[in-house]
């Protein structure tokens, strides 16, 4: 099993609408999650942290749910700007992290 | 968060060649990672470098194959040798968040593109 598991997609949704990314990690000691945004042909930046029971920041909510070990992102009013690959990442501690392989976002007007 | 450069951001090399790619950051940071990715796969991490010891290698990187250096708290290189067309890829680096301990996280500079023909 891998250490952090994602959906590559695409996920293809209309402009407006509401889509959500889930993502599992196998370590149950892992410490703390981030979400990621990739543009194409550019490196990883950070979107998201989440830290406890998840956050909202404007239109993105990020929740966390330790007994099932999955972490989700919600995007909500989709944008055409919002097409991107989300990469999950997962603080395993000690300063590692892991990635996911990144699911891909595709926003149609 | 620090910003990070890279050079090269790109490069076309001939196999059996090597390639050196230089990361700066513009503040001094304890940790610096080196990363690979290749179409449509993930982040693997190459190595850590800590500034004034040897860098620490993945399962599956050595370091005669991927030579590090940290000099300094603000530079690092990443030498790609004697290259074949499977090392083709993006060579990312980054640096720790400096956030609280199991809460770190990575910046990354904006990768340098590396072809091998």
């Amino acid at each position: 099993r891998k250490e952090v598991e994602q959906d590559p997609g695409p996920f293809n949704v209309p402009e407006g609408a509401t889509v959500a990314f889930n993502c599992t990690y196998s370590n149950s000691a892992s410490q703390s999650f981030f979400w990621y945004r990739q543009d194409c042909r550019k490196e990883p930046k950070l979107l998201m942290s989440v830290y406890s029971s998840g956050n909202e920041d404007g239109r993105f909510t990020a929740q966390l749910n330790r007994a099932s070990q999955y972490i989700s992102l919600l995007i909500r009013d989709s944008k055409l700007s919002d097409s991107a690959t989300y990469l999950c990442v997962v603080n395993m501690g000690y300063q590692k992290v892991t990635f996911g392989i990144g699911t891909k976002l595709q926003v149609i007007p | 968060s620090a910003v990070i450069s890279q050079k090269p951001s790109r490069d076309i090399c001939q196999r059996g060649t090597s390639l050196t790619i230089q990361c700066q950051v513009d503040s001094q940071v304890t940790m610096m990672f080196w990363y690979r990715q290749q179409p449509g796969q993930s982040l693997t991490l190459i190595a850590t470098a800590n500034q004034g010891s040897e860098a620490t290698y993945e399962s599956g990187f050595v370091i005669d194959k991927f030579p590090i250096s940290r000099p300094n708290l603000t530079f690092s290189t990443l030498t790609v040798s004697n290259m074949s067309p499977e090392d083709s890829s993006i060579y990312l680096c980054s640096v720790d968040s400096g956030r609280a301990k199991f809460q770190e996280t990575q910046y990354f500079g904006p990768g340098t593109r590396l072809l091998v023909l």
